[in-house]
């Protein structure tokens, strides 16, 4: 039983692009969060999808943004790329009614 | 709102010795409660949770942590440290069912643990 798989494993991107970054579901799981772990901090909720739509939101900008698709695989996107969004993006899925989240292993995203 | 203090950014202890992290938290809501371990350059892998059942949550890698509504706290605890045992730690909680962040996870800053020889 695969876990939950992100792609690409390190990303290089400069000031002003955008990217788009990628997470497949754990099996049997229809919830996927994003979050975002700056170097020596814990990880920061971005948002939630479930059915495809955007359920929670933690405080980030409107650059960044996401999808759920039909497979419940999800894309996280970020535009205009600022050197504070260099990171660790973590994806998580779940169950819909249980609350424990099993995490990928990350994209990490250097901004130059 | 919810958040979580992690007392001591690093611990560091004898292989054998009793591992002790202190996890707060603050939440207005009755909460889930986690604990994470993050491996250098890994994700995050669960390592117990309260869910409102026993107080004291036994996990995996011998590690366990007690529900102490009182004192708000949730530290994580382990008689006897391995080498193995050196990592990340993070604390989270979120709200249960129902509540509006039901689902989303808020961490603490993390406690690096240290083993020596």
């Amino acid at each position: 039983d695969a876990g939950v798989t992100q792609s690409p494993t390190h990303l290089i991107k400069t000031r002003g692009q955008q990217v788009t970054l990628r997470c497949s579901p754990k099996s049997g799981h229809d919830t996927v969060s994003w979050y975002q772990q700056a170097l020596g901090q814990g990880p920061q909720f971005i948002f939630q999808y479930y059915e495809e739509e955007e359920r929670q939101r933690g405080n980030f900008p409107d650059r960044f943004s996401g999808h759920q698709f039909p497979n419940y695989s999800s894309e996280l996107n970020v535009n205009a790329l600022l050197l504070g969004d260099s990171a660790l993006y973590l994806c998580a899925s779940s169950r819909t009614v249980y609350n424990e989240q099993f995490f990928g292993p990350g994209t990490r995203l250097t901004v130059l | 709102a919810q958040s979580v203090t992690q007392l001591g950014s690093h611990v560091s202890v004898s292989e054998g010795a009793l591992v002790l992290l202190r996890c707060n938290y603050s939440s207005s809501v009755p909460p889930y409660l986690f604990w994470y371990v993050q491996y250098p350059n890994q994700g995050l892998q669960l390592l117990l949770k309260y869910t409102s059942a026993a107080t004291l949550v036994k996990g995996i890698n011998g590690f366990e942590a007690e529900f102490k509504k009182s004192e708000t706290s949730f530290h994580l605890t382990k008689p006897s440290a391995h080498m193995s045992d050196a990592a990340e730690y993070f604390c989270a909680v979120s709200e249960r069912g129902g509540g509006t962040s039901y689902g989303k996870l808020t961490f603490g800053q993390g406690t690096i643990l240290t083993v020596h020889p």
